[in-house]
C-alpha cells in the first residue's frame, strides 16, 4: 500500500527557532499533499494543500509567512514553521493521496510532535 | 452547522459487543467517504473506504446513505484493541480545490 514518511517525529526547541518538517511519498508520486495540525483532544485541522510545482493553498486563518510550504518534487513536501513560539506547539501531520477526484483515500505520515519551549 | 459531524462519545462497550457510529455531512456534492482510526498520539490510519453499495471488511461494515447524507460504521464482536478514536472523513470539491474534511471523531473504549 501507499507509504508516506514524515520526519522528524519529535522536535523540542527554543522559542524563535525555525523548524522544518519533511513529508515523503515513498512508493508513489503525489502531486498533492496536505498539511494538518492537531491540538490535544481536537480533530485534525487542514492548514494547507501543497501542490507540486506551484504555490500552496492555505486555509483561512493560517499565516502563509509563518508556515512556509515547498513542494519541489512529486515525492517531497516540506513545512517550515518560522520563528516558532510556544503557541505553535502541536502535532503536525502530512498526508498524500494516490489521486484526487478518484475516491482515493489519504495516507498519513507518522506525524511530527513539535514542542516549543 | 459543521461540515462533518460525529458524536464525540465516548462509547464504552464490553468485549464482544456490537457498536455503531454515525457521521453526517452537509455538502450534498461530497464525492468520497472514509473511516479512519486514530490511536492516542498517533497518526490516523485508514480503516476503510465507504462505497454507495455498502462494504464489509471482517468485523467492520460501512454504509453510505446519500439521500440522508450520513455514513455509518458497524463493529461486530468488539475487541479490546478496537479502542481508539474513529474519524469520519469526507472528500469534496471546495472553491475549486479537492479537500478532505474530518469529523471530530468518536471515541470508543472496549472494556474487558
Amino acid at each position: 500500500g501507499a507509504v508516506v514518511s514524515q520526519h522528524p517525529s519529535w522536535v523540542i526547541c527554543k522559542s524563535g527557532t525555525s523548524v522544518k518538517i519533511e513529508c515523503r511519498s515513498l512508493d508513489f508520486q503525489a502531486t498533492t499533499m496536505f498539511w494538518y495540525r492537531q491540538f490535544p483532544k481536537q480533530s485534525l485541522m487542514l492548514m494547507a494543500t501543497s501542490n507540486e510545482g506551484s504555490k500552496a493553498t492555505y486555509e483561512q486563518g493560517v499565516e502563509k509567512d509563518k508556515f512556509l510550504i515547498n513542494h519541489a518534487s512529486l515525492t517531497l513536501s516540506t513545512l517550515t514553521v518560522t520563528s516558532a513560539h510556544p503557541e505553535d506547539s502541536s502535532f503536525y501531520i502530512c498526508s498524500a493521496s494516490l489521486g484526487l477526484y478518484s475516491n482515493q483515500p489519504q495516507h498519513f505520515g507518522d506525524g511530527t510532535r513539535l514542542s516549543i519551549l | 452547522r459543521k461540515e462533518v459531524e460525529q458524536d464525540p462519545g465516548p462509547f464504552n462497550v464490553p468485549e464482544g459487543a456490537t457498536v455503531a457510529f454515525n457521521c453526517t455531512y452537509s455538502n450534498s456534492a461530497s464525492q468520497s467517504f472514509f473511516w479512519y482510526r486514530q490511536d492516542c498520539r498517533k497518526e490516523p490510519k485508514l480503516l476503510m473506504s465507504v462505497y454507495s453499495s455498502g462494504n464489509e471488511d471482517g468485523r467492520f461494515t460501512a454504509q453510505l446513505n446519500r439521500a440522508s447524507q450520513y455514513i455509518s460504521l458497524l463493529i461486530r464482536d468488539s475487541k479490546l484493541s478496537d479502542s481508539a478514536t474513529y474519524l469520519c472523513v469526507v472528500g469534496a470539491l471546495s472553491s475549486g480545490t479537492y479537500k478532505y474534511i474530518f469529523g471530530t471523531g468518536t471515541r470508543l473504549k472496549v472494556l474487558a
